[in-house]
């Protein structure tokens, strides 16, 4: 069992079109920090949230964190192919471990 | 470039064999976590150090250990390789630990096992 559990694991979308990635756990999280890895490279920080009911706008994505600090989403608009990658979300409950989620796969199709 | 560096980049290797995979962290960071990834499984933690100590322990089998030196560097040692330790495994670091911090991953070292 997953810690963090991401849907959809996987999503094919055409350019130009919205999409929501979501993030959820059963259990609190003083943060939760959203990455995007590219094939052949480390994940690479994109935001970071904290407050529950935060919303974080980083030019097309938009990061929002659930008012309980159990979930969080990350919605893009107007995809484009360079937004193409594997999504983490990724957060440490009790201080000891930083855990990844599940991970969903977008492929923005030009 | 995160600033954090894995060496080798890609390794072959046989089953039964033993790797030692380096990492050395962005300066000025203290902690150190390997990460191991694989298409099955996601990115899984394995272990994370904090200026010399280990300080959490993940799914890291014991055929597996791990280490950071004085000069903060970090090595993770695999033995015994099976099949399935066919994977990439990163590297990565931040200057403190919990949740506050952000984690700077290294490119990853490519291990297949043959």
């Amino acid at each position: 069992t997953q810690l963090l559990e991401q849907s959809p694991q996987f999503l094919s979308i055409q350019e130009g079109e919205n999409l929501t990635v979501y993030c959820n756990s059963s259990s609190v999280f003083s943060s939760l920090q959203w990455y995007r890895q590219e094939p052949g490279e480390g994940p690479v920080l994109l935001v970071t949230v904290v407050t529950g009911g935060e919303v974080k706008k980083l030019k097309r994505l938009t990061f929002q964190f659930g008012d309980a600090r159990k979930d969080s989403s990350l919605h893009i608009t107007a995809a484009q192919p360079g937004d193409t990658g594997l999504y983490l979300c990724a957060g440490d409950p009790t201080g000891n471990q930083f855990y990844f989620g599940t991970g969903t796969s977008l492929t923005v199709i030009p | 470039d995160s600033g954090v560096t894995q060496t080798p980049k890609h390794l072959i290797t046989a089953t039964g064999q033993r790797v030692t995979l380096r990492c050395s962290p962005r300066s000025g960071d203290l902690s150190v976590y390997w990460y191991q990834q694989s298409l099955d499984q996601g990115l899984q933690f394995l272990i994370q150090y904090y200026n010399g100590e280990e300080r959490a322990k993940g799914n890291i089998l014991e055929r597996f250990s791990a280490q950071q030196f004085p000069d903060l560097h970090s090595e993770l040692n695999l033995s015994s390789l099976e099949l399935g330790d066919s994977a990439l495994y990163f590297c990565a670091s931040s200057f403190g630990v919990g949740s506050g911090n952000t984690i700077y991953f290294g490119e990853g070292s490519w291990l297949t096992v043959v």
